[in-house]
């Protein structure tokens, strides 16, 4: 069975700087999807990125971006340029894809962010 | 497009009694999954369906149940309800080879 860790219950971080949110995984898969998802006071879950284990180029979403490290199990998120919008919980979550139908998402207990203007 | 919607918004219930949950998956999509979010913690995983079928199920009782219509959405029922089925229930659709997108959730209060 696949297990998530993100270790740090919570974070803050003066707005416009940068901050980094880590997250463990242990899997004997060798082929895999993580993502992190953020959920802010609105409950609606949003997916802010997604690493294939295959790419060793780490992946980037304008502000957001990955830093995947396969042989460690590590996972981490940084976010740049921090907004007053990025707070929020955010959840590292690891998918083993199946052939047919998508396979679940397993997820970390998430870390809340607070940006402070 | 409307993404994924999910009904009832809040729901209050007594101990013992049933529910039901609804999930209108995103268009395009045909797989529909279940997840359980205690307050404070990460979604788990309770199934999955496909072509009206269970596909996957995680660590959940018999008391957790579900169901996929020919038009793809989705419900979940859970019987003799405990205190502990209190959560926030997440419903994510996808198409077979893409991610999930989640709904906004159905709060169960339990009392």
């Amino acid at each position: 069975a696949q297990t998530v860790t993100q270790s740090q219950p919570e974070m803050s971080v003066q707005e416009a700087e940068t901050v980094t949110l880590s997250c463990t995984y242990d899997t004997s898969e060798n082929n895999y999807y993580l993502f992190w998802y953020k959920q802010p006071p609105s409950r609606q879950m949003i997916l802010v990125i997604r690493q294939e284990a295959y790419k060793q180029q780490n992946a980037t979403e304008n502000r957001f971006s990955v830093n995947f490290q396969k042989a460690a199990k590590s996972f981490s998120l940084k976010i740049s340029d921090s907004q007053l919008g990025d707070t929020a919980m955010y959840f590292c979550a690891f998918m083993k894809p199946n052939t047919g139908a998508n396979s679940k998402l397993t997820f970390g207990k998430g870390i809340t962010l607070s940006v402070r203007p | 497009d409307a993404g994924v919607t999910q009904s009832p918004t809040h729901l209050i219930k007594t101990r013992g009694q049933q529910v039901t949950l609804r999930c209108s998956p995103k268009s395009g999509h045909d797989t529909v999954s279940w997840y359980q979010q205690a307050l404070g913690q990460g979604p788990q995983f309770i199934f999955q369906y496909y072509e009206e079928e269970e596909r996957q199920r995680g660590n959940f009782p018999d008391r957790f149940s579900g169901h996929q219509f020919p038009n793809y959405s989705s419900e979940l029922n859970v019987n003799a309800l405990l205190l502990g089925d209190s959560a926030l229930y997440l419903c994510a659709s996808s198409s077979r080879a893409g991610e999930q997108y989640f709904g906004p959730g159905t709060r169960l209060t339990v009392t």
